[in-house]
């Protein structure tokens, strides 16, 4: 899986839109970006996934520059429940590697 | 929505002890997956399993651990001989097929060696 590079923390308020980075330089060709959110004590879950320009499901967008070399999480309108950890996955190998995500603190 | 379920939610053993956790993931998932994660720190690979065997591992799983699918729908982790090292929060996933994207993961076991 290729390497991945995104914000240790980030702080934003309710009502916000937020938006998480992933630098991702050495993508290969065939590499999805793919993105999981961890809320504390639950297993990680699948938010969602693509290939190249934009992809937009009822939680979150997912926008790809046409190098591919970074990605933007995007949520909007945030409430404290998104507060967790999300994930920039990079690959399409039969296993995921988690990092360290990047832990979203949302205030009142 | 299709859930991967684990049991226990919390298990306490002592040092030394043999646990298993158990894992029922979706029923027509055909990949299944073991992570760990230790408090405050990232989720990590153990094993994945496909067909009735192994098909990778992580370094961390050593022969002190070993998966198992007995009857067709329960995947489990035994972890022989604790230790306190083996205090974490275990995450049990399927997915439908190789990739990354729909691994469902169920809530997770935490287990605490004493």
């Amino acid at each position: 899986l290729a390497k991945t590079t995104q914000p240790i923390s980030m702080d934003s308020y309710e009502g916000q839109e937020v938006n998480i980075t992933c630098s991702h330089n050495n993508i290969a060709t065939n590499d999805y970006i793919t993105w999981y959110q961890q809320f504390p004590s639950q297993g990680p879950r699948f938010i969602i996934q693509g290939y190249k320009t934009k992809v937009t499901n009822e939680v979150a967008s997912l926008f790809i520059p046409a190098d591919r070399k970074s990605s933007t999480l995007s949520l909007p309108r945030v409430s404290l429940s998104d507060t967790a950890v999300y994930y920039c996955l990079v690959g399409r190998d039969d296993k995921i590697i988690f990092g360290k995500g990047t832990r979203l603190h949302i205030l009142p | 929505e299709p859930e991967v379920t684990q049991t226990p939610s919390h298990q306490v053993t002592q040092m030394g002890q043999e646990v298993i956790l158990r894992c029922v993931p979706i029923s027509n998932h055909l990949y299944f997956y073991w992570y760990r994660q230790i408090l405050g720190q990232k989720v990590e690979f153990l094993v994945s399993f496909y067909n009735n065997e192994i098909s990778e591992k992580s370094e961390i799983f050593d022969d002190q651990f070993s998966v198992e699918r007995p009857d067709g729908s329960n995947f489990t982790l035994k972890i022989r001989s604790t230790k306190l090292e083996d205090s974490a929060m275990y995450f049990c996933a399927s997915s439908g097929g190789p990739s990354v994207y729909g691994y469902t993961f169920g809530s997770g076991t935490r287990l605490t060696v004493v």
